[in-house]
Parts: C-alpha cells; sequence; structure tokens
C-alpha cells in the first residue's frame, strides 16, 4: 500500500506571508497531483507533475516534484484570503495501478486578511 | 463543471439498510470512481472501473459494492449501512487511466444512524 504524508494538517496566517506544505512518500509515484478544495464541493486539480525534479509555477503557486518522485511540495507566495482552503497532494502508481490515486491527508490552509 | 452529477446529494439512513449512490456522467470517460473522504484520511478509492461491467477494489472495498451496466453511470451499494459509512462519497472520471486529468463530482454525504 502506498502512503502519503502531508504536512502540515493546518496552516493559519496572515496575508502577505508565504508558506509551503509538503507531501512525502517512501514509494515512487508515476505522477502527483495537487488538488484544491472548497466546502461543499470536490476536489479541483491544480497541477499534474511527472516528472522527477520538475518545477511547476500557478501564478504565485509553485510546484516541485522530488528527484526520486517521492515526495512534493507546494509553495504559495504572498498568500491571499482567496487562497484559503483544502489542498490536497495525490500519487498515482505505475503498472496496474495507472489512474488510482493515493491522497493525502490535507492541509487546511486558512489566510487572514 | 466536467458532467457529473451525483445523487442524492444528502442521506440519512438507518443501521443495516442497503443504500445506493449514483454518478452519471456525460462526458463518455471510460475510467470512473468512487472515493470517501473522511476527516484525517484525505480521499480513499473504494472501487473503481475501467469499462462497462469491469470493475475493481480500492484501498477500502469492505462492505461496499459496484456496478457499471452503462458507460455513464456508476453505482455504490452499501448492501447493511454502518456508522463506519457516514462519510462523504466522491465520483470521479478521467478519460484514461494514466497521468489523465481526474474530475470530481460535487460529493454525497451520507449519514449513517
Amino acid at each position: 500500500t502506498q502512503l502519503l504524508e502531508q504536512s502540515p494538517q493546518f496552516l493559519s496566517i496572515q496575508e502577505g506571508e508565504n508558506l509551503t506544505v509538503y507531501c512525502n512518500s517512501s514509494s515512487v509515484f508515476s505522477s502527483l497531483q495537487w488538488y484544491r478544495q472548497e466546502p461543499g464541493e470536490g476536489p479541483v486539480l491544480l497541477v499534474t507533475v511527472v516528472t522527477g525534479g520538475e518545477v511547476k509555477k500557478l501564478k504565485r503557486l509553485t510546484f516541485q516534484f522530488g528527484d526520486a518522485r517521492k515526495d512534493s511540495s507546494l509553495h504559495i507566495t504572498a498568500a491571499q484570503p482567496g487562497d484559503t482552503g483544502l489542498y490536497l497532494c495525490a500519487g498515482e502508481g505505475g503498472g496496474t495501478s495507472y489512474g488510482k490515486l493515493t491522497f493525502g491527508q490535507g492541509t487546511i490552509l486558512t489566510v487572514h486578511p | 463543471d466536467a458532467g457529473i452529477t451525483q445523487s442524492p446529494r444528502h442521506k440519512v439512513t438507518e443501521t443495516g439498510t442497503p443504500v445506493t449512490l449514483r454518478c452519471h456522467q456525460t462526458e463518455n470517460h471510460r475510467y470512473m470512481y468512487w472515493y470517501r473522504q473522511d476527516p484525517g484520511h484525505g480521499l480513499r478509492l473504494i472501487h473503481y472501473s475501467y469499462g462497462v461491467k469491469d470493475t475493481d477494489k480500492g484501498e477500502v472495498s469492505d462492505g461496499y459494492s459496484v456496478s457499471r451496466s452503462k458507460t455513464e453511470d456508476f453505482l455504490l451499494t452499501l448492501e447493511s449501512a454502518t456508522s463506519s459509512q457516514t462519510s462523504v462519497y466522491f465520483c470521479a472520471i478521467s478519460w484514461t487511466g494514466r497521468g489523465n486529468t481526474i474530475y470530481f463530482g460535487e460529493g454525497s454525504w451520507l449519514t449513517v444512524v
């Protein structure tokens, strides 16, 4: 069974601060995805990283996939109240596990004005 | 909007009764998934389908069964609901099973009393 440890579980910061969310595993993943979920809705995909060492930027969000494809991070620069939400990382296995995602526990981010 | 409809959206049922949740998609995606979301656990895969009448178990399949008689519909059945199955259930779809964007429905809130 593949496991993903996501940290921190809760993050409360002031507007303008930077933050990083981590996602770690002892397993190798063929790809890793980051989702954001609003209350009462399903998760929405933010980004998929597939290559070890890959870095993707989405406005103020920077996503990195570890060289060994076992870990990932999400960095938000100058957080805004609109960034508030639940952030989930999810790893996709290989072989017969394609399409089956293993999710981290999630990080609840609150950005105060 | 990824064309996914879950029904019912909210349900309260008694322990021991059977419950069926329905997922309907209009995207003609081959893969469909059922996840459950619980605090501290992220999302966990219950069952998935890779085609009509083709299904397989996920990591938390005990107590659940699924059926897919048409491309557009994927049913999740709790044969005899228990309080431990109180959760939010999400249906998801993807075009292929590998490295493909997975779209989630809005969720079904199930309470077993």
